[in-house]
C-alpha cells in the first residue's frame, strides 16, 4: 500500500494567488513526521515545512504552511501569494518510527505570470 | 556553511560496468541517506549511514551498496549496471537518526545514465 498519496499530478495557478497541493498518508506509528520538499528543474530537493504527529498547530514557514488533519490523515501544503518561481515539482514525505523517508509521486506546479 | 555536495553530476556508463558516487554531507552532519529518482518509480529510499554503519536499507538488490567513511562522507556503490539502474542518485544528510524533527538537506544529485 502507498504510504503517501498525492492526486494531483500537475496544477497550474495564477501568479499571486494560493494553491493547495493534497497529502494522504498511512500510517499505524503513534509517532511520525510529515515534510514537504520542492524540487525545481535542477534537481535539487528542497525542504520546506515540517510537522510533527504530536504537533497540535498547523506548521507555518513564511508563505508555506502545512494543513495538518490528523484524523483523515491528510498534510495538505498551502503556498500563498504564488511567484513565477514557485513553479516546480513538490513532494509530500513521511518519516516513519524507522527513520526513513517515504515520498509521494510529486505534484508539478506551474505558475502563470 | 557549505551544503551538501554529490560528485560527479553526472555519469554515463554502459550496461555490466559498475559505478561509485561519492557524497559530502554539511560539517558537523552524521547521517547520511541515499535515494533513487526515476520517472516510473519516483523517490525510493536506498540506504542510511549513520557513524559509519548501515542502519537501513530499502528494498534494492545486493548489486547496490555503500558505504560511510569516519569523516562522514559516504559513497555507493552500483555493480553490474542496468539500463534501468539511470536515474538521479540523490544524498540527503541530516545530524543524526532518532530525532523526531530531523531535516534532511539533499545535495544537488548525481545522474547516472546506463547505456
Amino acid at each position: 500500500a502507498q504510504k503517501i498519496t498525492q492526486t494531483q499530478p500537475g496544477m497550474f495557478v495564477q501568479e499571486k494567488e494560493a494553491v493547495t497541493l493534497d497529502c494522504t498518508y498511512d500510517t499505524s506509528d503513534q509517532s511520525y513526521g510529515l515534510f514537504w520538499y520542492k524540487q525545481p528543474s535542477s534537481g535539487e530537493m528542497i525542504f520546506l515545512i515540517y510537522q510533527g504527529s504530536y504537533d497540535e498547530q498547523n506548521a507555518t514557514e513564511g508563505r508555506y504552511s502545512l494543513n495538518f488533519q490528523k484524523a483523515r490523515k491528510s498534510a495538505n501544503l498551502v503556498i500563498s501569494a504564488s511567484q513565477l518561481g514557485d513553479s516546480a515539482m513538490y513532494f509530500c514525505a513521511m518519516r516513519e518510527f524507522d527513520y526513513k523517508l517515504s515520498f509521494g509521486a510529486g505534484t508539478t506546479v506551474t505558475v502563470r505570470a | 556553511k557549505a551544503g551538501v555536495t554529490q560528485t560527479p553530476r553526472y555519469l554515463i556508463k554502459t550496461r555490466g560496468q559498475q559505478v561509485t558516487l561519492s557524497c559530502s554531507p554539511i560539517s558537523g552532519h552524521r547521517s547520511v541517506s541515499w535515494y533513487q529518482q526515476t520517472p516510473g518509480q519516483g523517490l525510493q529510499f536506498l540506504f542510511e549511514y549513520f557513524s559509519e554503519t548501515q542502519r537501513n536499507k530499502g528494498n534494492f538488490p545486493g548489486r547496490f551498496s555503500g558505504r560511510q567513511f569516519s569523516n562522514s562522507r559516504s559513497e555507493m556503490n552500483v555493480s553490474t549496471l542496468e539500463l534501468g539502474d539511470s536515474a538521479l542518485y540523490l544524498c540527503a544528510s541530516s545530524f543524526a537518526p532518532g530525532e523526531e524533527y530531523n531535516e534532511q538537506f539533499f545535495g544537488p544529485g548525481t545522474r547516472l545514465t546506463v547505456l
